[in-house]
């Protein structure tokens, strides 16, 4: 079936250190690939997206490159602040319904 | 901007009890969505509409009813509550999808309901 797989977490990181959250996914068909973000007490926000093989999503300075042939979307960033630490999503759209298969979350925890 | 709303942000049941969770968007989104979402568990659908008066059951549908009467409105029903329902509940909306969107879902500030 179709599923998201993301590295566990909690991760914890210094100030302006270098961000990589792993997502990998199997799908029966052709997905369009989401990320999206959680702050504390709130409800989950998109941070990116990508339709196609080779898309890269970007937004704040996070990245993610649709990887067709290893069936990932990487979650990058390359200097990370306090205000990024939240819960991340990773999901997959496949279906006509549009409904999202999401990942488990990674709680990222920045220190300054 | 008001987006997906949601009421109560917080509810505490007793087993047996039934209520409503509330959920209303203002941008004309044909699709809503329900999730739960449990700790370390990322986010499970519940029940789905593509417009009023469809809906669909989703992953988790057991214990849980939908209307959808508007194109504005999606209430969750929970008729006998148990404690495995105990959970913070996510209403979405995004808009008319096709196989492969690439449409966001808008998400509401969620409902912590703890069952007791």
């Amino acid at each position: 079936g179709n599923s998201v797989t993301q590295m566990e977490g909690p991760v914890t990181l210094s100030e302006e250190a270098f961000l990589t959250i792993n997502c990998t996914y199997t799908a029966t068909g052709y997905p369009s690939l989401f990320w999206y973000v959680q702050y504390p007490g709130e409800g989950l926000q998109l941070l990116l997206k990508a339709t196609k093989a080779d898309d890269k999503g970007s937004n704040k300075g996070f990245e993610a490159t649709y990887r067709k042939e290893t069936t990932s979307f990487h979650l990058e960033k390359g200097s990370v602040q306090v205000s990024d630490s939240a819960v991340y999503f990773c999901a997959l759209n496949l279906g006509s319904q549009g409904n999202l298969i999401f990942g488990k979350g990674t709680k990222l925890s920045v220190k300054p | 901007n008001a987006g997906v709303t949601q009421t109560p942000k917080f509810r505490i049941l007793k087993i047996g009890q039934s209520m409503t969770l509330q959920c209303t968007q203002d941008m004309n989104h044909n699709y809503m969505y329900w999730y739960r979402q449990d700790p370390g568990m990322g986010l499970k659908l519940i029940y789905y509409s593509v417009g009023a008066g469809i809906t669909d059951k989703g992953e988790v549908p057991n214990g849980y009813n939908v209307s959808r009467s508007t194109t504005e409105d999606f209430p969750l029903r929970l008729e006998l509550a148990a404690p495995s329902q105990t959970s913070v509940y996510f209403c979405a909306s995004s808009y008319s999808q096709g196989a492969g969107s690439n449409q966001p879902q808008h998400f509401g500030d969620g409902t912590r309901l703890s069952i007791l």
